[in-house]
């Protein structure tokens, strides 16, 4: 069955700091593995997707992830942080019956 | 072009009572879905309907139901709303891609509900 675990639950960081958010898959086939970024009270918005190709993606708002097949990973990662990045994220594997990890909420620190 | 939007944004049911969240989308997306989010638990995928007429168990469908009768509809019934239902509900609608499968999905604001 597929799973995603993000072992972080919370995590925080100085503005400007670069940031990794690790995630870690389980799914039976090539993956399609997602990140999603949630702001207080609103819904997901896409960072960034992996489906084949580069192992390496860019996404929006300066963020990029790269895939690891050997470590069954994709990790989150932005070079510098700024504080419009506080939100919840949430990485997420497999197509239409989608499965999301419990999610990493990022503090940012003046 | 409204997106995804979602019917109401909040409501507080009694145990037993029921209610039908409607989610509506005006970007002529084929897939549609019911999420609901509960603290430290991520999203779970409630029922999820591939195109008109059609509908699909997702993770956790227990004590749900889904219409799909107009493709740019999904509504979600609780026919008896028990305290584990409280939760946020969250829609969400996807374009079919049939080259790559490639499936983004965009989400609506979401309905917090309280069963009491």
């Amino acid at each position: 069955a597929q799973s995603v675990t993000q072992p972080d639950i919370h995590i925080t960081v100085s503005e400007g700091a670069s940031l990794e958010l690790r995630c870690n898959y389980s799914y039976g086939a090539t993956p399609y593995l997602f990140w999603y970024v949630q702001s207080p009270g609103q819904g997901l918005q896409l960072l960034l997707k992996y489906f084949s190709g580069d192992t390496l993606v860019q996404g929006i708002k300066g963020f990029e992830a790269e895939f690891k097949r050997s470590q069954s990973s994709f990790n989150l990662r932005k070079p510098s942080v700024h504080w419009s990045d506080a939100a919840e994220y949430f990485c997420a594997v497999g197509n239409n019956d989608m499965r999301f990890g419990a999610g990493t909420r990022l503090t940012v620190k003046p | 072009n409204a997106g995804v939007t979602q019917t109401p944004k909040f409501r507080v049911l009694k145990t037993g009572q029921s209610m039908t969240l409607l989610c509506a989308q005006d970007m002529n997306h084929e897939y549609m879905y019911w999420y609901r989010q509960d603290p430290g638990m991520g999203l779970r995928l409630i029922h999820y309907s591939v195109g008109e007429g059609t509908t699909a168990k997702g993770e956790v469908p227990d004590g749900y139901n889904v219409s799909r009768l107009k493709k740019q509809n999904f509504l979600l019934g609780l026919e008896s709303a028990a305290p584990s239902q409280t939760s946020v509900y969250f829609c969400a609608s996807s374009l079919l891609s049939s080259g790559s499968s490639y499936n983004e999905q965009f989400f609506g604001p979401g309905t917090r509900l309280t069963v009491l």
